[in-house]
């Protein structure tokens, strides 16, 4: 049984630019939530989204969006890209109140 | 609004000690508990959980109790392994909230 899968494992984006990030959760899960880890940090909660809607929204500027798919997988956006944008970008997958499966994360660096 | 406070790292141990990684809480109402661990280069995977007090979770040797009266979550294990080298991260969820709240790891390295 296929866990959450992110893609790609990593990546490298000039300032400026704008990046898509890929999840496709846990077979059987619905929710998919997105967490930014910055080195040596614990995961921040940027947004949830459940039956193709963001259902909460943690503390992010509206340069990151998000979208979810009919067949529950998701993408992240982020649009003008910082310096400080760099991170580990992690995937969660759930049933509603369930219990998260992560993903293996994307590495975004910002140069 | 609701945080989670972990001991600093690293925390560095000979093998077969007895490990005690510290977690506190602020939270409101009655939320969940959970440890999550992440070896390097990966996500991460949940240890062990607890959703309501004096409940405790407990997973490959780890252990931990849901105090609300000291508002705690403090990770032990008995006789630690070279494996068990990762970090870990204590977290909650609120009833009224989607979102898991993460502490900011510990470090743990256990030598041979």
């Amino acid at each position: 049984d296929a866990g959450v899968t992110q893609s790609p494992t990593h990546l490298i984006k000039t300032r400026g630019q704008q990046v898509t990030l890929r999840c496709s959760p846990k077979s059987g899960h619905d929710t998919v939530s997105w967490y930014q880890q910055a080195l040596g940090q614990g995961p921040q909660f940027i947004f949830q989204y459940y039956e193709e809607e963001e259902r909460q929204r943690g503390n992010f500027p509206d340069r990151f969006s998000g979208h979810q798919f009919p067949n529950y997988s998701s993408e992240l956006n982020v649009n003008a890209l910082l310096l400080g944008d760099s991170a580990l970008y992690l995937c969660a997958s759930s049933l509603f109140r369930g219990g998260y499966t992560f993903g293996s994360g994307t590495r975004l660096t910002v140069v | 609004g609701n945080s989670v406070t972990q001991m600093e790292g690293p925390v560095t141990l000979s093998e077969e000690a007895f490990l005690t990684i510290n977690c506190t809480y602020t939270a409101t109402g009655y939320p969940s508990l959970f440890w999550y661990v992440q070896y390097p280069g990966e996500g991460l995977q949940l240890l062990l959980k607890a959703t309501k007090a004096d409940d405790k979770g407990s997973n490959k040797g780890f252990e931990a109790t849901y105090r609300k009266e000291t508002t705690s979550f403090h990770l032990e294990k008995g006789s630690v392994q070279v494996s068990d080298s990762a970090v870990y991260f204590c977290a909650l969820s609120d009833q009224s909230s989607y979102k898991l709240i993460f502490g900011s790891g510990t470090r743990l390295l256990v030598r041979p």
